[in-house]
């Protein structure tokens, strides 16, 4: 499409449960990132993907969360035992290069509030 | 030090008024350069892309020092609607690149 969508827009999770959040980049564009922004405007990289390779894990915490980008269906950001600090907005981006030259598209984020 | 910082803000401005952010970055081979624009917790747009030429679109205009490590935005002419927070992204190369984001600058026009 001509938008990045997220899917779901606001997601509620009781601590140790599970959240999963999706994303559809633009078409055509082969590079997917994951940010996550709590409460005082901070970006926080997580991952990205080129295509259905990850890119850069760099930014993943890794105990409890994963990430899968699979040919023909939405990307996906998993949390498993979401926990109070996981509360926060997750915005999914996508790029048409990896170079950096080009803008990140952003979708209109995931709320997630673990409660 | 935050490897990109910007004006803490907020800024309060009334309107037709003229007000400049100022972005700093730390890493040298930071390459490109963007303003992005955030309402409300919705997702950030772009607004520009910095170029070392300085670059305008209207009433906003952009402006690169590499030397200084130094990134501009000018709003002339406030408008309510430019109300938001305004973001200083910058990538650097890794390999393949990393997206370091500001803090933002939070701006509210008045009547």
């Amino acid at each position: 499409g001509e938008e990045v969508a997220q899917t779901p827009k606001h997601l509620v999770r009781g601590e140790g449960q599970k959240a999963k959040l999706y994303c559809a980049p633009i078409k055509g564009h082969s590079y997917v990132f994951w940010y996550q922004q709590v409460l005082k405007n901070e970006f926080k990289f997580l991952i990205s993907f080129q295509n259905e390779n990850v890119f850069d894990e760099t930014g993943m915490p890794k105990e409890r969360f994963s990430a899968k980008c699979l040919p023909n269906s939405p990307c996906s950001l998993e949390i498993q035992a979401t926990k109070l600090e996981d509360s926060a907005v997750y915005f999914c981006a996508s790029s048409q290069t990896g170079t950096g030259d080009h803008e990140q598209y952003f979708g209109p984020g995931t709320r997630l509030t673990v409660t | 030090r935050k490897e990109v910082e910007q004006d803490p803000g907020p800024f309060n401005v009334p309107e037709g008024a003229t007000v400049a952010f100022n972005c700093t970055y730390s890493n040298s081979a930071s390459q490109s350069f963007f303003w992005y624009r955030q309402d409300c917790r919705k997702e950030p747009k772009l607004l520009m892309s910095v170029y070392s030429s300085g670059n305008e679109d209207g009433r906003f205009t952009a402006q690169l020092n590499r030397a200084s490590q130094y990134i501009s935005l000018l709003i002339r002419d406030s408008k309510l609607s430019d109300s938001a927070t305004y973001l200083c992204v910058v990538n650097r190369p890794t390999g393949g690149f990393k997206t370091i984001f500001g803090a933002g600058t939070r701006l509210f026009v008045k009547a």
